[in-house]
């Protein structure tokens, strides 16, 4: 089934205790991208990489990082997380150029105390 | 900068009537607008592209430039169609920064 898988789907961690949330897609898809959504903000845009090795910041990229060394996979990592970083996260990927449209995964609520 | 903007958190109709929710947007070069939809429980999924020109599940949205909006219509309300709706604006091409709105609340009273 083709289709984005997050894991995990709940972590709750402390303050300054690095995390990762992984992202993976079997669609071969060139693009994919992290969002947190907050009540009240939608969806924000945290990272996105448009092939293998090229990444660029989205619209709330601060404390957070990502990498892209194989066209299926991108992590999400949270090297120092605080508590404003609580959120839904959501990662989604998509073909590029007129196909383009996203497939999220099914999310991750991180809580951070 | 681009911007989208969903004017309205919370839209409640009777089924039956008509849905209007509301999509205006800010970018300089040409855009290619989207609505996402999220039913309860379920992930986010795609439900129109305005360079589609398609109808789903009896919902249209039309690209008007003059006035910068892009807002999804249904003739008839269906309780089923009771969810969250975003608006996402991307650059031509969706190779790059994807902006949604907050997000509409539709709720469909029986």
């Amino acid at each position: 089934e083709a289709q984005v898988t997050q894991n995990p789907r709940y972590l709750i961690t402390v303050t300054g205790k690095k995390l990762t949330v992984t992202c993976s897609q079997n669609m071969n898809h060139e693009y994919m991208s992290w969002y947190r959504q907050d009540p009240g903000l939608g969806l924000r845009q945290i990272y996105y990489s448009m092939n293998v090795e090229v990444t660029d910041k989205g619209d709330v990229p601060e404390g957070y990082k990502v990498s892209r060394k194989e066209k299926r996979n991108f992590p999400l990592i949270l090297e120092s997380p605080s508590p404003n970083q609580t959120s839904l996260y959501f990662c989604a990927s998509s073909l590029s150029g007129s196909l383009f449209s996203l497939h999220f995964g099914n999310g991750t609520r991180l809580t951070v105390t | 900068a681009q911007r989208v903007t969903q004017p309205e958190k919370l839209l409640s109709v009777f089924k039956g009537a008509p849905v209007e929710l509301k999509c205006n947007y800010s970018y300089s070069g040409s855009p290619e607008l989207f609505w996402y939809v999220q039913y309860s429980r379920q992930r986010l999924q795609l439900l129109l592209r305005h360079i589609s020109r398609e109808s789903i599940k009896g919902f249209t949205a039309d690209l008007n430039k003059g006035e910068t909006s892009f807002h999804l219509k249904k003739p008839f309300a269906q309780e089923e169609d009771s969810a969250m709706y975003y608006c996402a604006l991307s650059p031509s091409g969706g190779y790059q920064k994807v902006t949604f709105g907050i997000g509409t609340k539709l709720q469909v009273i029986p």
